[in-house]
C-alpha cells in the first residue's frame, strides 16, 4: 500500500517567508509526528497528534511554529517569518499506536536564505 | 526528560567484523526503545523495537540488540558486517513521563569496507 508522502520535497524560501509543508499519513494511522532533522543532528520532536486528541506540541521551537490535522488525515505544519536557522529536513511519521512502528515519509528539506 | 547518546557519529567495519553500535539513555524508568536505519537517499524504517518483552531483540538484516537496564543501554550488534549494512543508524527512546513522546540520538553513520 502507499506509504507516508510529504511535499514538496523541496522548498527553498527568503527569509522572513512563510511556508507550508504538507504530510499525507498512511490511511488509518490515528497518530502522525513532526520530526525536524538539522545537518549533523538527530531528528528533534516536533508535535504528536492522536486522533481527535489535543496534540502534544511541547517540541514546537517558537510560536512561529504551527500545525493542524485536518479530519484526521492530513496534516500541514507552517512556519511564519522563516528564519534560517529553520533550514532542515522536516520528517512526517505516522503509527497506528504510539508504541508501534514509526512509518517516515521521505522529508521536506527546506532551505532558506 | 530524556537524552540519547550514540556514542561515535562514524562507525567503519571490515566486511564480516562484528558491528556495535552504541546507545544510552539518560532515565531510570524503562522505555520503548527502537533503532531506525536510514539507507542512502531512503527514509528512515524500523530495524527493531524493545517494549517491555524480550529484553535481547532480533531485526531485520541480522541485527539485534539487548535493553540493559542497569546501563541504560540498548547497543545494536550484527555478528558479520555485509556492504549493504553501511547506512546511519539512529536510536529512539520513549520520554519517561509521556510514551508518546520520542527523543532520538544523533545518528552514528556505519561504513562498511571490502
Amino acid at each position: 500500500g502507499a506509504g507516508v508522502s510529504q511535499s514538496p520535497s523541496n522548498k527553498v524560501t527568503e527569509k522572513g517567508k512563510d511556508v507550508e509543508l504538507r504530510c499525507d499519513p498512511i490511511s488509518g494511522h490515528t497518530a502522525l509526528y513532526w520530526y525536524r532533522q538539522s545537518l549533523g543532528q538527530g531528528l528533534e520532536f516536533l508535535i504528536y497528534f492522536q486522533g481527535n486528541s489535543a496534540p502534544d506540541k511541547s517540541g514546537l521551537p517558537s510560536d512561529r511554529f504551527s500545525a493542524e490535522r485536518t479530519g484526521g488525515s492530513v496534516s500541514t505544519l507552517t512556519i511564519q517569518r522563516t528564519q534560517q536557522e529553520d533550514s532542515a529536513v522536516y520528517l512526517c511519521a505516522s503509527t497506528k499506536l504510539s508504541t508501534d512502528t514509526q512509518y517516515f515519509g521521505p522529508g521536506t528539506r527546506l532551505t532558506v536564505l | 526528560a530524556q537524552s540519547v547518546t550514540q556514542l561515535g557519529s562514524h562507525v567503519s567495519v571490515s566486511e564480516g567484523a562484528l558491528v556495535l553500535l552504541r546507545c544510552n539513555y539518560s532515565s531510570s524508568v524503562p522505555p520503548y526503545l527502537f533503532w531506525y536505519v536510514q539507507y542512502p537517499n531512503q527514509g528512515l524504517q524500523l530495524l527493531l523495537k524493545y517494549t517491555s518483552a524480550a529484553t535481547l531483540v532480533k531485526g531485520i538484516n541480522g541485527f539485534e540488540a539487548e535493553f540493559k537496564k542497569s546501563e541504560t543501554s540498548f547497543h545494536l550488534t550484527k555478528p558479520s558486517a555485509h556492504m549493504s549494512d553501511a547506512a546511519e543508524y539512529f536510536c529512539a527512546v520513549s520520554d519517561p513521563n509521556n510514551f508518546n513522546k520520542f527523543y532520538f540520538g544523533s545518528g552514528t553513520k556505519l561504513n562498511v569496507k571490502p
